[in-house]
């Protein structure tokens, strides 16, 4: 069974320019959830969705951040404009809904802005 | 909000001792899950707790969830160096949001 995938792994950009993740979860995982996670700290969500529908996005800073899961099976992150302070690894899970199983993680991108 | 906390943050070991992570809250957990992740890696889910005084075990790894869920443990008897990296412990909110605490990081001395 293939995990998460994410792409791009890696990614530099200037501060001010536009970024964008994707994700794709495990086949059949209704939920899914992106996470950043700063060096020396655990990861803190950003959103959270149920089949297509955001249902915590409570975390995320709108004012630049911004996730759509159109199809209810991938998702796409962004940020506009990246701030130094967006350096971190961004993460998405997957988990299937219910079942208490815990989140699988993907390998996630590491985004530095210089 | 719901917060866990863990204790400690490093923790340096020779291999064949034993290594202990401790979480803890002041509010009644739902559950407990914990998560390994390895040096430059990503979290790997590792197991979930429920009930109250819960142990379940994993070769040499031993969880417990304390009897008023308030707390819980990770405990890895004879370490080896493949047992290098962060444990997180987490909890699930009432709104069904994965808090994780600030990890434990183990190194282990060949």
């Amino acid at each position: 069974e293939a995990g998460v995938v994410q792409s791009p792994r890696y990614k530099i950009i200037e501060k001010k320019q536009p970024v964008a993740f994707w994700c794709n979860p495990i086949s059949g995982h209704n939920t899914l959830y992106w996470y950043r996670q700063n060096l020396g700290q655990g990861p803190e969500l950003l959103i959270r969705y149920e089949n297509e529908e955001a249902v915590d996005d409570s975390q995320l800073p709108k004012d630049r951040f911004s996730a759509e899961r159109l199809k209810g099976v991938d998702s796409t992150l962004k940020i506009q404009p990246a701030e130094l302070g967006d350096s971190a690894v961004y993460l998405c899970a997957s988990s299937p809904t219910g079942t208490g199983l815990g989140q699988y993680f993907g390998p996630g991108t590491r985004l530095t802005v210089t | 909000g719901q917060q866990v906390m863990q204790i400690p943050q490093y923790q340096h070991v020779q291999e064949g001792e034993d290594f202990t992570t401790y979480c803890n809250s002041s509010t009644t957990l739902s559950n407990i899950q914990w998560y390994k992740q390895r040096p430059g890696g990503h979290p790997v889910f590792l197991i979930q707790l429920v009930k109250s005084g819960e142990v379940k075990k994993q070769k040499r790894l031993t969880f417990q969830f304390g009897e008023a869920k308030k707390n819980s443990s990770l405990h890895i008897t004879a370490t080896q160096t493949t047992d290098v990296g962060t444990y997180f412990c987490a909890s699930s909110s009432n709104t069904g949001k994965l808090i994780f605490g600030q990890g434990t990081t183990l190194q282990v001395k060949p």
